[in-house]
């Protein structure tokens, strides 16, 4: 069984300080993996995945994401937060062999300060 | 990317009664899945519809609550039978677009319970 732990609930950051998101997993099989961002009222969005090519992976919005199998971690960063950033963050994993069946972690939530 | 359409957007609905949620995609698609998303909690995957089949439910959801339809290559309907405030929820409709790597999301329809 594949499983996310997404430790805290809540990142509080001030505008232009480094994001780090915190994402470990636990799978048996060399997981596919992923970071979707939530805004309000909004659905899920894609901001980037790990599919076994390169481990550092950069996605949407100036956000990347390092795959380190002996940490079992994919943590989200970003450089510069912006007040746009505000959102939710969910890390997910899925079984290659699993059709994009996703499990999720239980989410983060991103405040940016002025 | 596939643009995915849910309706009804958001619902107000009496306890017992039920409400059938529709996914529309903008190309064909193999995979189609429905997650709950319940107040402060993340995602959890409640079936997957593959077109001419069952749907195919995951531990802890049943065909008599969540009913699932599959006619077609893009479309899919979801019903919250018998409803109770517990099913207060934001439920969404994923999609993997055939061949892709990744699942996209739909708007999501908020069903409030009362």
């Amino acid at each position: 069984a594949q499983s996310v732990t997404q430790l805290g609930s809540h990142v509080s950051v001030s505008e232009g300080a480094l994001v780090l998101l915190r994402c470990n997993y636990s799978s048996s099989v060399p997981p596919y993996l992923f970071w979707y961002v939530q805004y309000p009222n909004q659905g899920l969005q894609l901001l980037l995945k790990y599919t076994s090519a390169a481990t550092l992976v950069k996605g949407i919005n100036g956000f990347e994401a390092e795959f380190k199998k002996s940490e079992t971690s994919f943590h989200l960063t970003k450089p510069s937060a912006h007040m746009s950033d505000a959102a939710e963050y969910f890390c997910a994993v899925s079984d290659p062999g699993a059709n994009s069946k996703l499990t999720f972690g239980k989410g983060i939530t991103l405040s940016v300060r002025p | 990317s596939a643009v995915i359409s849910q309706k009804p957007s958001r619902d107000i609905c009496q306890r017992g009664t039920s409400l059938t949620i529709q996914c529309q995609v903008d190309s064909q698609v193999t995979m189609m899945f429905w997650y709950r998303q319940q107040p402060g909690q993340s995602l959890t995957l409640i079936a997957t519809a593959n077109q001419g089949s069952e749907a195919t439910y995951e531990s802890g959801f049943v065909i008599d609550k969540f009913p699932i339809s599959r006619p077609n290559l893009t479309f899919s309907t979801l019903t919250v039978s018998n409803m109770s405030p517990e099913d207060s929820s934001i439920y969404l409709c994923s999609v993997e677009r055939t061949g892709g790597l990744e699942a996209f999301f739909g708007q999501g329809t908020r069903l409030t319970v009362v």
